[in-house]
Parts: C-alpha cells; sequence; structure tokens
C-alpha cells in the first residue's frame, strides 16, 4: 500500500523568506506524485506534478519541487513567499501508469505567511 | 486540464434531511470522483462515478447514504441524504484526465454545515 508523510502540519514564515514543506512517500512500485494548493474557502488547486524525466519540476506561482527517489521525497520549496500563499498544501502520490490509479493523500501543511 | 464547477458553493441545512450537489465539467471525461474533506482534514474518497456503470464507492461509504448519479460525461451529483452534524464537511467533484499527464483536477467544493 501507498502512503503520504507530511512532516509538518504547521509552516509559519515571514514575507519574502524561503519555504520547504517536506513530503514523504512509501511505495512499493514507481510513482507519480503531486503538489495541490487549497486556498481558504476555495478547492484544490494543482500547483505541479512529477511524473518522469527530470526530477526538478517547476510548477505555478514560483513554486517548485524535487523528487528524489533514494530518499522517496518530494519537498515543494519557493524562494521567497509572499502573504497570498498562505493556505494548505497537500502533497499526494499514486501508481505510475497510463491509467487511472487511486490518489493517495497526505494530511496536509499549513502555510501561514505573516508581513 | 478542466474546469469543474458545483453547486452549490455552500449550505446550511437542517439534520434528516438531504441535499443534492451538482458537478458540471467542460470536457467529456470518463472517470469523476466525489471527495469529503472535514474540517481541519485531508481528502476522503468517497466513490468513483463512471458513466454507464453504478459508482463504486470506498469502505466507510454505501449507496442509501450517499447515492451518486452519473447521467452523462460532463455531469454528475452526490446526494448527503438523512444529514446529521457529523456530515458537515467540504465535498468535492474530481475528475481524471490522462491526456497530458495522468491528473486529477478538482472543482471548487460545496461547504455543508448541518444544524
Amino acid at each position: 500500500a501507498q502512503s503520504v508523510t507530511q512532516l509538518d502540519s504547521q509552516v509559519p514564515v515571514f514575507e519574502e523568506a524561503p519555504v520547504e514543506l517536506r513530503c514523504n512517500y512509501s511505495s512499493s512500485v514507481s510513482v507519480y506524485l503531486f503538489w495541490y494548493v487549497q486556498y481558504p474557502n476555495q478547492g484544490l488547486q494543482l500547483l505541479l506534478k512529477y511524473l518522469s524525466g527530470s526530477t526538478l519540476v517547476k510548477g505555478i506561482n514560483g513554486f517548485e519541487a524535487e523528487f528524489n527517489k533514494s530518499q522517496t521525497s518530494f519537498h515543494l520549496r519557493k524562494p521567497s513567499v509572499h502573504i497570498s500563499d498562505t493556505a494548505e498544501y497537500f502533497c499526494a502520490v499514486t501508481t505510475a501508469s497510463g491509467g487511472y490509479n487511486k490518489l493517495i493523500f497526505g494530511a496536509g501543511t499549513r502555510l501561514a505567511v505573516h508581513p | 486540464s478542466a474546469v469543474i464547477s458545483q453547486k452549490p458553493s455552500r449550505d446550511i441545512c437542517q439534520r434528516g434531511t438531504s441535499l443534492t450537489i451538482q458537478c458540471q465539467v467542460d470536457s467529456q471525461v470518463t472517470m469523476m470522483f466525489w471527495y469529503r474533506q472535514q474540517p481541519g482534514q485531508s481528502l476522503t474518497l468517497i466513490a468513483t462515478a463512471n458513466q454507464g456503470s453504478e459508482a463504486t464507492y470506498e469502505s466507510g461509504f454505501v449507496i442509501d447514504k450517499f447515492p451518486i448519479s452519473r447521467p452523462n460525461l460532463t455531469f454528475s451529483t452526490l446526494t448527503v441524504s438523512n444529514m446529521s452534524p457529523e456530515d458537515s464537511s467540504i465535498y468535492l467533484c474530481s475528475v481524471f484526465l490522462s491526456s497530458g499527464g495522468s491528473t486529477q483536477y478538482f472543482g471548487p467544493g460545496t461547504r455543508l454545515l448541518v444544524l
């Protein structure tokens, strides 16, 4: 069975500071990895995804993530955060294939950006 | 990607009543999903709704409580029946797209409060 662990439930950070949100996964097969963001009172928006190829993936709003197979990690980073980045961030994993496989979510990390 | 809309966006309901949530997608999709997000929690898959077949429910969810319709490739409904305060959650519709990478997209959610 697959699982996702988001190591920090909450991450407070000051505006313009860098941030890293940590995600580790467990799987016996190859995986696809995703980060979704949920702004207050909104649904989930896809931030970025890793399917194959370069292990450094760039997403929207200046975020990027690096797939590290040996450490089974997919940490999300941004060099300089804004107040508007305050949101809940979810890491998710699924089995790598051309068809559908169930998406497994982490518990989420609440990013709070302070002025 | 896919553009997904949900109606209603939020509602306050009395216990014992039922609410039907609608999900509309801007393109034809085979696989649609309904998720529940309880307050402060991650997402839990309720069921998979494929057009032309009965919905497939996850463990802990039953058709009598959460009947689902999928009349065509762009629309689905989820009914929350005989509601109790424990049903207060965000309900999210999602679709799976295999073209352009195996990815799930989510709607804005329906925020339900049961009194």
